[in-house]
């Protein structure tokens, strides 16, 4: 299976800051790569895929990035609403495995 | 409008069988793949398996032979049965479906079925 490690944990910012959230898969997995966005008590919410394409309606400060084994999700200038756990997710082989997620909560 | 929605019991006994069902809305299973996702309390995501538009299946070998997945085109029904039960099963479980031609990227999720395994 391929092994999705995902950092930090858990992170804490102020609004209008820049975020980014890191994913590294243990093979290469050829942009196969999505980002999910889960609030508390809610089911998770695509916001990325093909590693850098912006889900329909998702707000253009939310970015994905990388290639290969190494992948990013940006987050530009912080708002309140963007409080929420985050997981990638590699759909290139199975079984599609998830990165562990990144709480981000406000400073 | 796009919805998934799953149902099923809150509580089952250890070593039995859960059955959960989710029904969909707004897409025929024929056309799109659906899969089930499950996630322990305060823990991260875990793909189960998925059932394809053409009719197949395709299971997380980390579930073994303990899982299938099943559906009913006509009641636009597609079902997860998962049989020996363990208190580390207790999750809540999701059905999702697939994005328009990317297998694997789940756009629509339902909001989710809570279940307990108790002793």
């Amino acid at each position: 299976d391929i092994q999705m490690t995902q950092s930090p944990a858990s992170l804490s910012a102020s609004l209008g800051e820049t975020v980014t959230i890191e994913c590294r898969a243990s093979e290469d997995i050829y942009n196969g790569l999505a980002w999910y966005q889960q609030k508390p008590g809610k089911s998770p919410q695509l916001l990325i895929y093909n590693a850098n394409s912006l889900h329909t309606g998702v707000p253009s400060r939310f970015s994905g990035s990388g290639s290969g084994t190494q992948y990013s999700l940006k987050i530009n200038s912080l708002q309140s609403e963007d409080v929420a756990s985050y997981f990638c997710q590699q759909y290139y082989d199975y079984p599609y495995t998830f990165g562990a997620g990144t709480k981000l909560e406000l400073k | 409008q796009v919805q998934l929605k799953e149902t099923g019991p809150d509580l089952v006994q250890l070593t039995q069988t859960l059955s959960i069902t989710c029904t969909v809305s707004g897409f025929s299973l024929t056309t799109y793949n659906v899969h089930w996702v499950r996630q322990p309390p305060g823990k991260g995501l875990e793909w189960m398996g998925a059932m394809w538009n053409g009719g197949g299946t395709d299971y997380n070998s980390a579930f073994k032979s303990r899982l299938s997945i099943s559906r009913d085109t006509s009641k636009s029904q597609v079902f997860l049965k998962m049989n020996s039960l363990q208190t580390e099963d207790t999750a809540k479980y999701f059905c999702a479906r697939d994005y328009d031609g990317y297998w694997g990227v789940m756009d629509a999720w339902g909001q989710g079925a809570s279940v307990t395994v108790s002793s």
